[in-house]
């Protein structure tokens, strides 16, 4: 098993450029997760999708929006890049139930120029 | 207020010491309590859940506190491979969304 696999791993953006973030994981999870990682910020939860066909919105969702593909695969999608943006970004996935161990994927670390 | 808090360290200690963090919450109605681990510029993953009991993992001892509103993670005999930020993690008692605190770095010398 993969895990949480997400691509890619670096990317940079000129501000106003759009880009997806892809992620998908294997454990035949319900949830998953969309998280941003800033210096000395701690993580920050974007959107997560409950169950598949459910999105609902994080604590910081401004400027992204997410595609629950299927039960696999939850995409986060940068319509137009501004520096701000510029992050780590972690994709996880849990089984479900709320209080259930998310697993993380190995990241991807943006810079919006 | 963050809503989870800990001091970011750096904690420095030799090899064979012991080292214990705290970590504060402000939600008294929070559910679920972790300590995740993250090694630097990768990915974080769970360490151990903590529960009202207290638990232990080997060498790791967590402990909470309702009344006080803290959680605690004791390491015995670090080791070099220990080295890392412990992230405190916090389930509020409604939703999908943790709380991260935003973790406390460890380095652990020879």
């Amino acid at each position: 098993n993969a895990g949480v696999t997400q691509t890619p791993k670096f990317q940079v953006l000129k501000t106003g450029q759009s880009m997806t973030l892809q992620c998908a994981q294997d454990m035949n999870h319900n949830s998953m997760y969309w998280y941003r990682q800033d210096p000395g910020m701690g993580l920050r939860l974007i959107y997560y999708s409950a169950s598949e066909g459910t999105t609902d919105k994080g604590e910081v969702p401004n400027g992204y929006n997410v595609s629950r593909l299927n039960k696999r695969e939850f995409s986060l999608r940068l319509e137009s890049a501004a520096p701000s943006q510029t992050s780590v970004y972690f994709c996880a996935s849990s089984v479900g139930r709320a209080t259930d161990t998310q697993y993380f994927g190995p990241g991807t670390r943006l810079t919006v120029l | 207020r963050k809503e989870v808090e800990q001091d970011p360290g750096p904690f420095n200690v030799p090899e064979g010491a012991t080292v214990a963090f705290n970590c504060t919450y402000s939600n008294s109605a929070s559910q679920s309590f972790f300590w995740y681990r993250q090694d630097c510029r990768k990915e974080p993953k769970l360490l151990m859940s903590v529960y009202s009991s207290g638990n232990e993992d080997g060498r790791f001892t967590a402990q909470l506190n309702r009344a006080s509103q803290y959680i605690s993670l004791l390491i015995r005999d670090s080791k070099l491979s220990d080295s890392a930020t412990y992230l405190c993690v916090v389930k509020p008692n409604s939703g999908y969304a943790l709380n991260f605190g935003k973790g406390t770095s460890l380095l652990v010398t020879p």
